[in-house]
């Protein structure tokens, strides 16, 4: 069964760097059947796409997050991690990761849907 | 981007009516649209795939459907345990959500 669980700091100061890996079980990160992704929800607030990986090394990322994020693999660990420099208040967040049914449209390999998540972790962002 | 708007952003429904919710993308997305229910304190599940086809384990009560960039998700009978936030997101390109309809106890 797939299973996913994100770990790390749940306070971080403003103007550093926010970091979170996401443990999978059941699964490769290495499959090619599966991308990985982190989706973010502001309290409150709706679901936002951060980015996601797959092939170990190809990642996409959200526009509104493209200047500040990285999200790599570790297949040795079975992990995959984000994380997101210069942060500010705005980026207190409940961050999920998820696995991202691989799709393609028109032959372009596009993420499709998501499922399943991992519970999701709350960060603050906070001096 | 494609953006995804949900309406209504609150629907008041009383236990075993129908409950209709919408979502508009801004342009063309074939039947590239995911429904997801979230419970307080918990994550999103995928509730739906395909624009019509039902994820494991949610009944048939929930049903989708699509007329052009118009995206329905109706819930038969609701149940109390189906009363939770509900978002829709497009994968016709790099995924973008709707901001949420709540379905809430009348």
């Amino acid at each position: 069964q797939l299973q996913l669980q994100e770990s790390g700091p749940g306070l971080v100061k403003p103007s550093e760097t926010l970091s979170l890996t996401c443990s999978v079980s059941g699964v490769s990160v290495s499959s090619s059947t599966y991308l990985w992704g982190w989706i973010r929800q502001p309290p409150g607030k709706g679901l936002e796409w951060i980015g996601t990986i797959y092939y170990a090394t190809t990642t996409y990322y959200s526009p509104s997050f493209k200047s500040r994020v990285t999200i790599s693999l570790d297949t040795s660990k079975n992990q995959f991690s984000l994380k997101l420099n210069s942060v500010t208040a705005a980026d207190t967040a409940v961050y999920y990761c998820a696995t991202q049914i691989r799709n393609t449209v028109f032959g372009v390999l596009i993420g499709g849907w998501f499922d399943p998540w991992g519970q999701g972790t709350l960060v603050t962002v906070s001096s | 981007e494609i953006v995804m708007t949900q309406s209504p952003a609150t629907l008041s429904v009383s236990p075993g009516e129908r409950a209709t919710l919408s979502c508009r993308a801004s342009q063309s997305i074939s039947n590239n649209l995911a429904w997801y229910q979230q419970k307080p304190g918990q994550a999103p599940r995928l509730l739906m795939y395909g624009a019509s086809t039902r994820a494991t384990g949610f009944p048939a009560r929930f049903s989708g459907s699509r007329s052009g960039t118009e995206f329905t998700l109706t819930i038969s009978s609701l149940q109390s345990e189906d009363f939770a936030v509900y978002y829709c997101q497009q994968y016709n390109n790099w995924p973008t959500f709707g901001g949420g309809t709540k379905v809430e106890i009348k």
